[in-house]
């Protein structure tokens, strides 16, 4: 069966810190889907990035940086200069695929994240 | 730019009474999907829908539960009998296929 870890539960830095959210993964697929969400106070689910299975390049967009590394089933998202509209709490999902192209999306407990000011 | 919209925004039940959440996917979507968020957990898949029948479905998702798309536009949840345990906040998802799976706002249900 598939899973997402997320071993950070919450994390708290103070304005302007780096931080980097882990996430771990388990599937015996080969052909697979991660996926980053936000999920702000309000509670709305907020599309942050996906990747395939064959791409392992790195990604940048702004201030949020993620690393995929196949050779130990991670994909970590950093946050750069970080700031308060940041605090969130962040999930990291991982997605099957069946016959017919529907995906069925495992996430992980998520990270709680704070920006102090 | 296109959204899944969800209604009621809030849904407050009793204990044994029926619920049904809409949900207007994107409109040229093939994939629907329901998941689910008791507060202050993680979110779960309950149930994957296309060309008119379920794809897959957790094992949440048991004879209480129910789909269907009556329409060309809607996509709703029934729950027959709802307990305290269905309290959460339940997402409605659409997608093209092999791409992002667009999420709704989201429908809060409070079984009493």
């Amino acid at each position: 069966a598939q899973k997402v870890t997320q071993a950070q539960t919450e994390i708290s830095v103070v304005e302007k810190e780096d931080v980097t959210l882990d996430c771990v993964y388990e599937t015996r697929d080969t052909t697979y889907y991660l996926f980053w969400y936000k999920q702000p106070p309000s509670g709305e689910l907020v599309f942050l990035i996906r990747r395939n299975s064959f791409d392992e390049q790195n990604e940048i967009s702004g201030r949020y940086s993620w690393n995929f590394q196949k050779s130990t089933s991670s994909f970590n998202f950093t946050i750069t200069a970080s700031q308060v509209v940041d605090s969130a709490v962040y999930f990291c999902a991982l997605s099957e695929v069946d016959y017919e192209g529907a995906q069925k999306l495992v996430f992980g407990q998520g990270t709680r994240l704070t920006i102090n000011p | 730019e296109p959204e899944v919209t969800q209604t009621p925004s809030h849904q407050v039940t009793q204990m044994g009474q029926e619920v049904i959440l809409r949900c207007v996917p994107i409109s040229n979507h093939l994939y629907f999907y329901w998941y689910r968020q008791i507060l202050g957990q993680k979110v779960e898949f309950l149930v994957s829908f296309y060309n008119n029948e379920i794809s897959e479905k957790s094992e949440i998702f048991d004879d209480q539960f129910s789909v269907e798309r009556p329409d060309g536009s809607n996509f709703t949840l029934k729950i027959r009998s709802t307990k305290l345990e269905d309290s959460a906040m339940y997402f409605c998802a659409s997608s093209e296929g092999y791409y992002q799976q667009f999420f709704g706002p989201g429908t809060r249900l409070t079984v009493l």
